[in-house]
């Protein structure tokens, strides 16, 4: 299996514009994750999602961020309109059940 | 609110010495996880300790937990270069599958 992938790797864009973040998480994993890795705050998870359908979305920061999981193969995370203090490495994770979670790559967002 | 507390946060340490990264926990817990993070790269999982007394050890890592003083381990024996990294641990809840990540430790190994 290639892992669980996420697209773009790397984004940069200016305040106020749309950010979305992709993700394909490991085929026959029931469980999907967003966190966000900052300096600051370190890693906080921001919404999982159970059989597509999301489950506790507590972390999400405010209404400019939203996450979709469309089907058990796709997942985006969007943001509108981003600001600089979005700015973070953004990395989806997938499980199937009560066991690790395994990450993907990260997407580096800069927001100007 | 589950709260978890890793020590020390950053951490220096010779080739072939030895040393143990603490993580704490403030509410019962029945899993605790270890993950590996490189610069600039992802968390690549090392341990997942399931019940009291659950010890695991791969290589020159060896990690262990305690759920009676909500305490894990991660223990360094002979510490190679290799082995610099940022390492986390993470709890999760009983009929949830959210885990809640200490800070990191940040770990240098120097020759």
């Amino acid at each position: 299996d290639a892992g669980v992938i996420q697209s773009p790797r790397h984004e940069v864009t200016e305040m106020g514009q749309e950010v979305t973040l992709r993700c394909k998480p490991i085929s026959g994993h029931d469980y999907l994750f967003w966190y966000r890795q900052t300096m600051m705050r370190g890693l906080e998870l921001l919404i999982y999602f159970n059989n597509n359908v999301p489950i506790d979305d507590s972390g999400m920061p405010e209404d400019r961020f939203s996450a979709k999981m469309p089907n058990a193969s796709f997942s985006t995370l969007k943001i509108q309109p981003s600001e600089p203090r979005d700015s973070a490495v953004y990395f989806c994770a997938s499980s199937p059940g009560i066991d690790t979670q395994y990450f993907g790559p990260g997407t580096r967002l800069t927001v100007l | 609110e589950l709260k978890v507390e890793q020590n020390p946060l950053f951490l220096s340490m010779q080739e072939g010495k030895n040393y143990t990264i603490y993580c704490n926990y403030s509410t019962t817990s029945d899993r605790l996880y270890w993950y590996r993070q490189d610069p600039g790269k992802s968390l690549e999982s090392l341990f997942v300790l399931l019940s009291n007394g659950a010890v695991k050890q791969e290589g020159r890592l060896m990690a262990s937990l305690d759920t009676k003083a909500r305490l894990s381990t991660l223990h360094i024996t002979a510490a190679v270069h290799d082995l610099s990294a940022t390492y986390f641990c993470a709890s999760g809840q009983g009929g949830s599958e959210k885990l809640v990540f200490g800070k990191g430790t940040k770990l240098t190994v120097n020759p």
